[in-house]
């Protein structure tokens, strides 16, 4: 199946620092692109959805100034946590959708605010 | 709203033992169903999906048959092995490829 990179795989930083993920589709053109937040022992859920060129929609609940989403490019799509706090730990997963509308998933990077 | 209800595990079975994980759903219209795994390590992949009532989904011996009438998509193996030690999502969308996914079944397989 086609790939998807996120990187980095995990991350460790200060409380109050902004933190960048990038996911991207490295033998398709994504359309769009899914940011999925999973808890320990929780299931995934659905962040925002992004497409190229376009503003992030951001599902209930979700902070769009603190979960900044950008996708710039058909192959790139970035969410930076900014001003990160210690429950703002997770582990963030992208998937992307290109013209074979199958999900694509990323391999997760796990956060961790200290 | 849609919603998905898995088996809670953690499940350890012995290699080629049968493996079943229950997975229900509540959605409005008629969604697509799947199930994914996750390797330890690794990211999700999709391992089958059914895209309407009674379709049966099957990939590396892996079944699982969409009930419309139990609104069930339950993931079977009969033989598994140790290979299969992962974390198994069951997960719903209907039309506009957002994923509901359940709460994740782990899976241990002993040698």
């Amino acid at each position: 199946g086609a790939v998807v990179s996120q990187h980095p795989s995990w991350v460790i930083c200060k409380s109050g620092t902004s933190v960048k993920i990038e996911c991207r589709s490295l033998d398709f053109q994504a359309t769009t692109m899914f940011w999925y937040r999973q808890f320990p022992k929780q299931s995934l859920m659905l962040m925002a959805t992004s497409n190229e060129g376009s503003k992030a929609t951001y599902e209930q609940g979700v902070e769009k100034d603190k979960f900044l989403i950008n996708h710039a490019s058909l192959t790139l799509s970035t969410l930076t946590v900014t001003s990160a706090h210690p429950e703002d730990s997770s582990f963030y997963i992208c998937s992307a959708i290109g013209v074979a509308t199958e999900a694509f998933f990323g391999q997760g990077t796990r956060l961790t605010v200290v | 709203g849609n919603s998905v209800t898995q088996m809670e595990g953690p499940v350890t079975l012995s290699e080629e033992a049968f493996l079943t994980i229950n997975c229900t759903y509540t959605a409005t219209g008629y969604p697509s169903l799947f199930w994914y795994v996750q390797y330890p390590g690794e990211g999700l992949q999709l391992l089958l999906k059914a895209t309407k009532a009674d379709d049966k989904g099957s990939n590396k011996g892996f079944e699982a048959t969409y009930r419309k009438e139990t609104t069930s998509f339950h993931l079977e193996k009969g033989s598994v092995q140790v290979s299969d030690s992962a974390v198994y999502f069951c997960a719903l969308n209907s039309n506009d490829y957002k994923l509901s996914f359940g709460a994740g079944t782990t899976v241990t397989v002993r040698a």
